[in-house]
Parts: C-alpha cells; sequence; structure tokens
C-alpha cells in the first residue's frame, strides 16, 4: 500500500519569507501526489498535484511543489508567504483498492504565519 | 460548478438518537466518498462509491450506514453512536473512482459532529 508521510507537524514562518512543507512517499512504479489545503473550519481543497510530465507543479497561489524520484520526495515551497496562508497542509498519494481509487494523507502540517 | 455541499454544518445527538448528514455535487461525478476527521488528524477514509454501488468499507462499524439514492447525492445515516464518534464528517466526489489516473476529489465543507 501507498503512503506518505510529512516531517513536520507544524512550521511557523514569519510573513514574507519563504516556507517549504516536507513530504515523502513510498516507492512504487506510478506515483500520483497530491497537495491539500485547510483553512479553519473548512473542507480540504486541492492546492496541487503530480501525475506524470513535468516534475515541477504550480499553484494558482503562487506554491509550488517539485517531485523528486530519487529522493521519493515531494515538497511544497513558498518563495514568500502571506497572513492568508495559514492552514493546514495535506500530503497525500492516490492508491487503489477494491476497484476504486483512494486518497492516503500524510499526517498534515500546520503552517502558521506570524506578522 | 466545482462544490460539493453537505448539511447540516453543526450535528448534536444523543447516544440513542438516529441521524443522517447529507451530501450533494451535480458535477457529474460517479464517484463519492465519505471522511471522518478528528481533530489535527488527517481524514480518515470511511467509504467510497463508485457508480452508486459500494466499493469500499474501511471496517467501519455497523452504526454507521451510507447510502448513495443516485449519482447526486450521498447520506451517512447514524444510529447508537459513541461519544468517541464525535467529528468532522467530509465528503468528496471525483469523475469516475475506477480508472487509476489519479484523480483529483472535491471536498464539501464537512458536517461537524458531537454525540453525548
Amino acid at each position: 500500500a501507498q503512503s506518505v508521510t510529512q516531517l513536520d507537524s507544524q512550521v511557523p514562518v514569519f510573513e514574507e519569507a519563504p516556507v517549504e512543507l516536507r513530504c515523502n512517499y513510498s516507492s512504487s512504479v506510478s506515483v500520483y501526489l497530491f497537495w491539500y489545503v485547510q483553512y479553519p473550519n473548512q473542507g480540504l481543497q486541492l492546492l496541487l498535484k503530480y501525475l506524470s510530465g513535468s516534475t515541477l507543479v504550480e499553484s494558482i497561489n503562487g506554491f509550488e511543489a517539485e517531485f523528486n524520484k530519487s529522493q521519493t520526495s515531494f515538497h511544497l515551497r513558498k518563495p514568500s508567504v502571506h497572513i492568508s496562508d495559514t492552514a493546514e497542509y495535506f500530503c497525500a498519494v492516490s492508491d487503489r483498492a477494491q476497484g476504486a481509487q483512494k486518497l492516503v494523507f500524510g499526517q498534515g502540517t500546520r503552517l502558521t504565519i506570524n506578522p | 460548478d466545482t462544490e460539493v455541499t453537505q448539511t447540516p454544518k453543526h450535528l448534536v445527538m444523543g447516544m440513542t438518537n438516529k441521524k443522517s448528514l447529507k451530501c450533494e455535487q451535480h458535477m457529474g461525478h460517479r464517484a463519492m466518498y465519505w471522511y471522518k476527521q478528528k481533530a489535527k488528524k488527517p481524514p480518515e477514509l470511511m467509504f467510497v462509491y463508485s457508480y452508486e454501488k459500494l466499493s469500499i468499507n474501511e471496517s467501519v462499524p455497523s452504526r454507521f450506514s451510507p447510502e448513495c439514492p443516485n449519482s447526486s447525492l450521498l447520506n451517512l445515516h447514524l444510529h447508537a453512536l459513541q461519544p468517541e464518534d464525535s467529528a468532522l464528517y467530509l465528503c468528496a466526489s471525483s469523475q469516475d473512482g475506477a480508472e487509476w489516473v489519479g484523480e483529483t476529489q472535491y471536498f464539501g465543507p464537512g458536517t461537524r459532529l458531537l454525540v453525548l
């Protein structure tokens, strides 16, 4: 079964500083990786995903993630964070069981932006 | 429209009550999911429906009973719950669910359930 590990449970940063949220996945022949964000008291929203092709994927709000096969990583980065980026971030991998897809989530990283 | 709606937003119930959670999507998706999320934890998959058939039941206790009356609607019937079942219940949908293509799942805002 596929799995992901998020190495940091909390990441505090100052506003306008860069940030990296780390995610490592279990090795597999094919892997489909996602980053979801959960703002306080809300559901999850897709930030970006890697299916194939270019190893660098970008979201519309300035986040990017790089798929690194040799290091089995899919770290999320943003060069300059804003207060509104305060949220819980989940890395996830798509797995298949019993003829259906399922998402397997990491434990989450709480990103806190300090002014 | 990429919206998944869930009702109610909040629910308080006693251990002897029967209640239902409702989830709806109008994106033409054929796969729908129920997740349970405890505070400060990731979502845990409970059930997957694909083309209105139950595909995955992650060994969920029978006091949770899912139902998919049609491709747009997903219910979760609750009966004789325990206080430890208090959590945020999230619904999600995706295009197909049956193909290995790394589909995006679209999540609703959740129902926050408190069992007394």
